[in-house]
C-alpha cells in the first residue's frame, strides 16, 4: 500500500464550527506533514510530526490544532476558522524526517463561510 | 535562503509537441532536486528526482538533469499528451529542524490541446 488517504474530500464549515481533517498512511512511515495550498500557489508547510511527536510548527495560528494519535494517523482539528483559511489542505508522509521523498494525499478542499 | 525559480505559465502546447519547463535554484549546499505534478483536483505526486550533480531523473517520458554548473533542473518531454495537462512544481530539499522539507517553486501550468 503506497497511498496516503485523506478524509473528507470536501468540507464546508462556518466560522463557529469545530471540525477535523483526517490523514492515514500504512507505509510504515514515521514522519507526517500538513500543508496548506491556496489556489494557483505552491503548498506551504504547517506542521511536521516525527515519531508521533510534533517537531515543527511553522507559526500556524492556534485555531489549527494537529494531533498524531499513532504512527499511521494524523488529524488536524479546526476551530473558529476565518474565510481566508479556505484552501486545499494536503497531508504527506515520508519514511523518516531525514528522507527527502514525500508522498502526498489528495487533499481536503476546505471552504469557510 | 535556498530557493527555486520556475518559468511563469501557462505553457500551452499542441499534442505531440516538445516540452521544456525551466527551473533554476539557489542553494548553499548540494540539495536534492524534484519535480512534482498536480493534476486538476488532486494532491501532488512526485514525478522525478535527482540527488547529485549530473544525475538524470526520468519517469513517464519526462526527464530532468541536475546541472550544478548552471544551477538548473529543467523538465523536458519529447511528445506531450492531453493527459499531461497539470501544474508542475520544481522543488529542492531544505533541512529544517532536522527534517528534509521541499521548498517549492511557484508552479507552471501546462495546457495541452488535442
Amino acid at each position: 500500500d503506497t497511498e496516503v488517504t485523506q478524509t473528507p474530500k470536501h468540507l464546508v464549515m462556518g466560522m463557529t464550527n469545530k471540525k477535523s481533517l483526517k490523514c492515514e498512511q500504512h507505509m510504515g512511515h514515521r514522519a507526517m506533514y500538513w500543508y496548506k495550498q491556496k489556489a494557483k500557489k505552491p503548498p506551504e508547510l504547517m506542521f511536521v510530526y516525527s515519531y508521533e511527536k510534533l517537531s515543527i510548527n511553522e507559526s500556524v495560528p492556534s485555531r489549527f490544532s494537529p494531533e498524531c494519535p499513532n504512527s499511521s494517523l494524523l488529524n488536524l482539528h479546526l476551530h473558529a476558522l476565518q474565510p481566508e483559511d479556505s484552501a486545499l489542505y494536503l497531508c504527506a508522509s515520508s519514511q523518516d524526517r531525514g528522507y527527502n521523498e514525500q508522498f502526498f494525499g489528495p487533499g481536503t478542499r476546505l471552504t469557510v463561510l | 535562503g535556498d530557493s527555486v525559480t520556475q518559468m511563469e505559465g501557462p505553457v500551452t502546447l499542441s499534442e505531440e509537441a516538445f516540452l521544456t519547463i525551466n527551473c533554476t535554484y539557489t542553494a548553499t549546499g548540494y540539495p536534492s532536486l524534484f519535480w512534482y505534478v498536480q493534476y486538476p483536483g488532486e494532491g501532488l505526486q512526485l514525478l522525478l528526482k535527482a540527488t547529485k550533480a549530473d544525475d538524470k531523473g526520468s519517469n513517464k517520458g519526462f526527464e530532468a538533469t541536475y546541472r550544478k554548473e548552471t544551477t538548473s533542473f529543467h523538465l523536458e518531454k519529447g511528445s506531450v499528451q492531453v493527459s499531461d495537462s497539470a501544474v508542475y512544481f520544481c522543488a529542492l530539499s531544505v533541512v529544517l529542524g532536522g527534517s528534509y522539507i521541499p521548498t517549492f517553486g511557484r508552479g507552471t501550468s501546462l495546457i495541452v490541446h488535442p
